[in-house]
């Protein structure tokens, strides 16, 4: 079955300790993007990446960090997270690009307290 | 720079009525144009998007909405709302890059029996 997985999907996390979440998806897809939906706000970019070894800031990078070491795996890193990253997250592919049809991951609640 | 107003965070309709859902976007090109659908506690899908070509355009459970070049718009309507269609709506803009897909804060439909 053609997905994007997300891993944890909730997480509970104290400020300061380090967390990835990752993110595969098995469909050959090019590109990949982190998004964050906080109510009111609906989806805002992260980070994007057009190709391996290829990513770039998206509206709200502060915070974060990714890699895209391998086409299928885009993980999302919060070195130090802070009370102001808890939301939901949701990790996209698509085969080339934004304006192609993006899949979505079902998402990864995270608190930070 | 590109971006998208939904009118109307909540929108109540009762079932069998019409759906409308409203959309406006920015752009600086001729712009790509996507609803996404978001049920409770899921990701994102495609209801439908515009590319190029006739401006009237189909999606999946019946939905269709018109690209208004004029007015700036992609109204999101179905003929005849069902309880199975309550959920969070995004209208989505990809314009004069291929990497970021711009959303709207999203409209919640409910669907009243």
């Amino acid at each position: 079955e053609a997905q994007v997985t997300q891993n944890p999907r909730y997480l509970i996390t104290v400020t300061g300790k380090k967390l990835t979440v990752t993110c595969s998806q098995n469909m050959n897809h090019e590109y990949m993007s982190w998004y964050r939906q906080d109510p009111g706000l609906g989806l805002r970019q992260i980070y994007y990446s057009m190709n391996v070894e290829v990513t770039d800031k998206g509206d709200v990078p502060e915070g974060y960090k990714v890699s895209r070491k391998e086409k299928r795996n885009f993980p999302l890193i919060l070195e130090s997270p802070s009370p102001n990253q808890t939301s939901l997250y949701f990790c996209a592919s698509s085969p080339q690009g934004a304006r192609n049809t993006i899949y979505f991951g079902e998402g990864s609640w995270l608190t930070v307290v | 720079a590109q971006s998208v107003t939904q009118l109307g965070s909540h929108v109540s309709v009762s079932e069998g009525a019409l759906v409308l859902l409203r959309c406006n976007y920015s752009s600086s090109v001729p712009p790509y144009l996507f609803w996404y659908v978001q049920y409770p506690n899921q990701g994102l899908q495609l209801l439908l998007k515009y590319t190029t070509g006739a401006t009237l355009v189909k999606g999946i459970n019946g939905f269709e909405a018109e690209f208004k070049k004029s007015e700036t718009s992609f109204h999101l309507t179905k003929p005849s709302a069902h309880m199975s269609d309550a959920a969070e709506y995004f209208c989505a803009v990809s314009g004069g890059s291929n990497y970021k897909l711009t959303f709207g804060k999203g409209t919640l439909l409910t669907v009243n029996p």
